[in-house]
Parts: C-alpha cells; structure tokens; sequence
C-alpha cells in the first residue's frame, strides 16, 4: 500500500494514560499534517511539517499534546494525560511536489473511558 | 483566520437527479478549493479540486464552480447513483498557509 497509512487504527484508553499515534506519509511527499475529527464535524487542523520542521501548530494543540517527524519521514502525535474530550479521529494527510495535493490517512480513533 | 461555511447538511436526491453543495469562504487570499468524500469509517477521499485562477472544473459526473467575487464554491454531482452516498466536505487552503480550513460537511444520500 503506497499510500498514508496510520497506526493504530483504534486506541481505548482510560483518562490521565498517555497515548502515541504513529504516521507514514506518502514517501515522496515532504509535508505532513494532522487533524482532528470529531463526529459530524469536518477535520480541524493541528499542526504541521515539512520535512522536519514543524512550521505551524494551532491553537487546539494544548501543552499536553506533542507532534514530531525527527527524519523528515514518519511522525508521531503523543497526547498525554488524555481527557474524555480528547476522544476523536486523529486524521494525518502528507502532501508534495507542485499540486501539493493533501491525501489522507484512515485515521486512529481515539477513545478515552 | 478563515472559516468555511457548507451547505446543507443533509441532501437527499432521487437516483439519477442531481446534487450541489454550496461553500463560502471568508478569506479572500484563499487560493485552493479541494471537495473530499468519506464513507463511513473511511479516510477523506479527493475528489476534484479548483484553483481560484479558474472559474470551474469539470470531472465526468462531477463539477465544481468557484466564484472568487462572492466567496463561495459550489459541488454540482449529475446523475446520481446508491454509491454517490457519502459524506461530503468542502475545503479552502490560504495563500500562505498548507493548512486546509474544512466546512461541516453534508450527508448525501441517493435513494434508488
């Protein structure tokens, strides 16, 4: 499969544990996102990559979450000290080349008991 | 920042008639207009974009119109079919931004 692919696909948690969400981008493609969807909502931006700088984070990324892509490859998302509210899909698309046209992963559902 | 406005969220059509779905936008520097489609418990699928130095693209059944004086896009489907069925988001991308700015979505449902 060449394209985004996420892991885990689903993750049950229990309030206050940590949680780390891995992606693999497209492997051309030099910027990656993540979002966050939450039921019958659209996918809200949490921040951003190229390469391995992370060049824009949004105000919805509390203290308690942490993005990295140290090799400009794979990146991980770690939340801790999960909260109910934290409960959603975490979407990673990855982008490149002159279209830089954004493809998704599936997602990791996240819920926190 | 930029917001997305969509419209409606819920669309019911008759197999064979046709769908529009309607975006506004409120940033006028915003340049990139893609619409993806997600079935239930899958990933957002791209089906036709638009750049805002065009005025409308079109894809088979599918079509986009974009009217950069008023701000909004428009998703025009033809001839529907059970598998059109899905969840529909618009989109608007920043001139200096990567980020995508998504509406709410609409509900489509193709009734055979």
């Amino acid at each position: 499969d060449t394209g985004v692919s996420q892991d885990p696909r689903h993750k049950i948690t229990k309030r206050g544990q940590n949680v780390t969400f891995r992606c693999d981008p497209i492997s051309e493609h030099n910027r990656l996102y993540w979002y966050r969807q939450t039921l019958g909502q659209g996918p809200e931006f949490l921040t951003y990559f190229q390469n391995e700088a992370q060049l824009e984070k949004s105000r919805l990324l509390s203290d308690r979450f942490s993005a990295e892509r140290p090799k400009g490859s794979f990146s991980t998302l770690e939340i801790q000290r999960t909260e109910q509210g934290d409960s959603a899909m975490y979407l990673c698309a990855s982008s490149g080349g002159q279209e830089d046209i954004q493809y998704f992963g599936a997602g990791t559902r996240l819920s926190v008991l | 920042g930029e917001n997305v406005e969509q419209h409606p969220s819920t669309l019911s059509v008759q197999e064979g008639d046709s769908a529009v779905i309607k975006c506004t936008y409120s940033d006028s520097a915003s340049n990139y207009f893609p619409w993806y489609k997600q079935e239930l418990g899958k990933r957002p699928q791209l089906i036709i974009d638009i750049r805002s130095n065009v005025g409308e693209k079109k894809d088979q059944r599918i079509a986009v119109t974009l009217n950069k004086t008023a701000k909004h896009f428009s998703l025009h489907i033809t001839e529907t079919q059970p598998e059109d069925s899905a969840v529909y988001f618009c989109a608007a991308q920043g001139q200096y931004g990567n980020k995508l700015v998504f509406g709410a979505g609409t509900i489509l449902r193709v009734k055979s």
